[in-house]
This record gives structure tokens, sequence and C-alpha cells, in this order.
């Protein structure tokens, strides 16, 4: 089955400096969905990016999408120490399943 | 946005016993819901398809005796986790589509479930 893979598995930054997750999925997607988990709560959305699509934006959140290279990536400037959280991305599988295959996240840590 | 609820948020029991655990959609109707298992530092593991008005549908390697699914209503779905053992223990979510099912999963927040 198609799961996206993230990369660095673990990340500690300072606040106010820019954090960088990387997503690599294996087959052809409709879309890479990119949620965030506070530790032992649910997921909450953050951004969907369709195939179609290159780049996209939400707040400090910036998320670039290169189908050639079947690959992802989260930017989230100027952290904050309340952005600590592990962060998802998840691909739904294009002429298929809408249900979404999860990676294995990214731990992020912003010390204040 | 959607909200989607899940009871309890925790519970330990005993080995050998039957828990149960709610997932709501509280502000709009769900025919499908999904419920995910999840280890400490770990993926989501999707575990069934939880499907109004008929039977779930489990992905490979998810006994369906042991986690017994019922989805009765368009606001609910349930997942009984049956003679629970030590090795049941971990993070339950169940989450839910919105109208459109190919965009984001409205996610419940999480059951912990610690078996004794």
């Amino acid at each position: 089955s198609q799961q996206g893979e993230e990369d660095p598995q673990a990340l500690s930054i300072q606040e106010g400096e820019n954090a960088t997750m990387n997503c690599s999925y294996k087959t052809s997607i409709n879309n890479l969905q990119w949620y965030r988990q506070n530790s032992g709560r649910g997921l909450v959305h953050l951004i969907l990016i369709r195939s179609n699509e290159r780049e996209k934006h939400s707040g400090r959140l910036r998320v670039t999408l290169d189908t050639s290279k079947k690959s992802s990536s989260l930017l989230i400037t100027a952290s904050r120490a309340a952005d600590t959280a592990s962060y998802f991305c998840a691909t739904v599988a294009s002429g298929g399943s809408y249900i979404p295959t999860f990676g294995r996240g990214t731990s992020l840590i912003v010390h204040p | 946005g959607a909200v989607v609820s899940q009871h309890p948020s925790w519970v330990i029991c005993k080995s050998g016993t039957s828990v149960k655990i709610e997932c709501r959609s509280l502000d709009f109707q769900a025919t499908t819901m999904f419920w995910y298992r999840q280890f400490p530092k770990q993926s989501l593991m999707l575990m069934a398809t939880s499907n109004e008005g008929s039977k779930a549908t489990y992905e490979q390697g998810v006994e369906k005796d042991k986690f017994l699914i019922n989805h009765a209503s368009l606001t609910l779905s349930t997942l009984t986790v049956t003679s629970a053992h030590p090795e049941d223990s971990s993070f339950y979510i169940c989450s839910a589509p919105g109208i459109r099912e190919f965009d984001e999963q409205f996610f419940g927040p999480g059951t912990r479930l610690t078996v004794l």
C-alpha cells in the first residue's frame, strides 16, 4: 500500500527558526494532506495540496508538491513553542479509495 | 469545521473484559467513519471502515471478532474491543470524511486504552 514517509523523524529547533519537514510517497496521488497531532490527541488537518498544484500557503505554513519526485515539504516559518507536535503527511491515491494513508510522522520540538 | 468526538478519552480495564469506544459526528452526518490504531511514536494504522447501516470493512490482519464495529446511526460509530488483552493497549482514533470525500478527514481526539 502507498505510504508517505516523513523526514526527518525528529526535529528540534529554537523559537523563531523555520522548520522544514519532507514527505515522500510511492505512487500517483489525488492529493496530499498534512496533519498535526499534539501529544495524546487526535489529528488536526492543516493543509491539502492537489496533484495539479505545486505550492500552497496557509498563514505560517507553506507546502510544496513535486509530483515528478513524488515528494512534498511542509515549511513552518517563525516557529513558536506552541508548534511543538507531530506532523504527518497523508496521501490519497488517484483512481482509488479516498482513504488517506499516513506516514510515520515528524516529531517537532520548538524550544522557547 | 466539522467536529468529531470520542468517548471515553481514556480507559483502564482488566484483561478479559470488553471495552466500548464511541465516535460521534457532532454537527454533520457521517455515513462512513474510520477507525485507526496508533502505537507510541508510530503512524496511524487503519483498522476498519465503518459503514452506516451495513457491515464494517476490516483491513487485512485485523480480527473482526476481536474489534466489533457498529455504525447504527448517521452520527455514531462504536468500536468494541472484546476480551481485551495487554497487547490491545493502544491509542484508538476515529475519523470521518467531510462533504468532499477525497478531502480532509475530521478526527476525534482519540481514546487511550490500557489493559492490565
